[in-house]
């Protein structure tokens, strides 16, 4: 699986838009970008994935660009309750386990 | 069962003894995954089951690590001689058969002392 790239950590102010990066430099076409996050004490929490167009859905949504080696996703109005750890993961569709790299740990901020 | 349960959620043993961790899937998830995260660190993967076929055992640290699994109901992760070095939260997940998005339990918090 592709390795994932993503800085250590970022914060929010609280009822912003959180935009959580990450490169995937060396995906290749048969794989999708799946962003999983770990609320602490909690095990991971699927939130969205796409292979190429852009995605939304009831929790965040997803870009990824036109070459499809990085994509951000996003939070639209952040809540405290969003701090945790942000996983994105590549993994090709014939798969099935996930590399978890160590993540973006988002703190929303009061 | 609503979610995946695991059981139990804290456990303490000394160096030496073996620890035995429980997983109880979704009902009807065939694939199951034990994932092994050491504090500050990402997932590890472990082990793998999809219903009868062989165990993808490739994560497996040592011959230490064993896991069992029924059909597709309940798992069990097994340490033997357990080392300061397993201290780690243990993490189960399942999915249904050929479906990419895991649910995962709230782990194993394991501590050899």
């Amino acid at each position: 699986d592709a390795k994932t790239t993503q800085p250590p950590s970022m914060d929010c102010a609280e009822g912003r838009a959180a935009n959580l990066p990450c490169n995937h430099s060396t995906i290749s076409g048969n794989e999708y970008v799946y962003w999983y996050r770990q609320i602490h004490s909690q095990g991971p929490q699927y939130i969205i994935h796409g292979l190429k167009n852009n995605e939304t859905n009831e929790m965040a949504s997803l870009i990824i660009t036109e070459d499809r080696k990085s994509s951000t996703l996003i939070l639209p109005h952040a809540t405290l309750r969003d701090t945790a750890v942000y996983y994105c993961i590549v993994r090709g569709s014939g798969t099935y386990k996930y590399i978890f790299g160590t993540g973006t740990r988002l703190k929303v901020l009061a | 069962g609503a979610g995946v349960s695991q059981s139990p959620s804290n456990k303490v043993t000394e160096k030496g003894k073996d620890v035995e961790l429980r997983c109880d899937p979704i009902s009807g998830h065939t694939a199951l995954y034990w994932y092994r995260q050491r504090l500050g660190q990402g997932l590890e993967f472990l082990i793998y089951f999809q219903g009868n076929s062989a165990p993808d055992k490739s994560g497996l640290p040592s011959d230490r690590f064993s896991a069992e699994r029924t059909g597709e109901s309940v798992s069990t992760l097994t340490i033997q001689r357990t080392q300061q070095e397993d201290s780690a939260v243990y993490l189960c997940a399942s999915s249904p058969y050929l479906s990419t998005d895991y649910t995962f339990g709230s782990g194993t918090r394991l501590t050899v002392v």
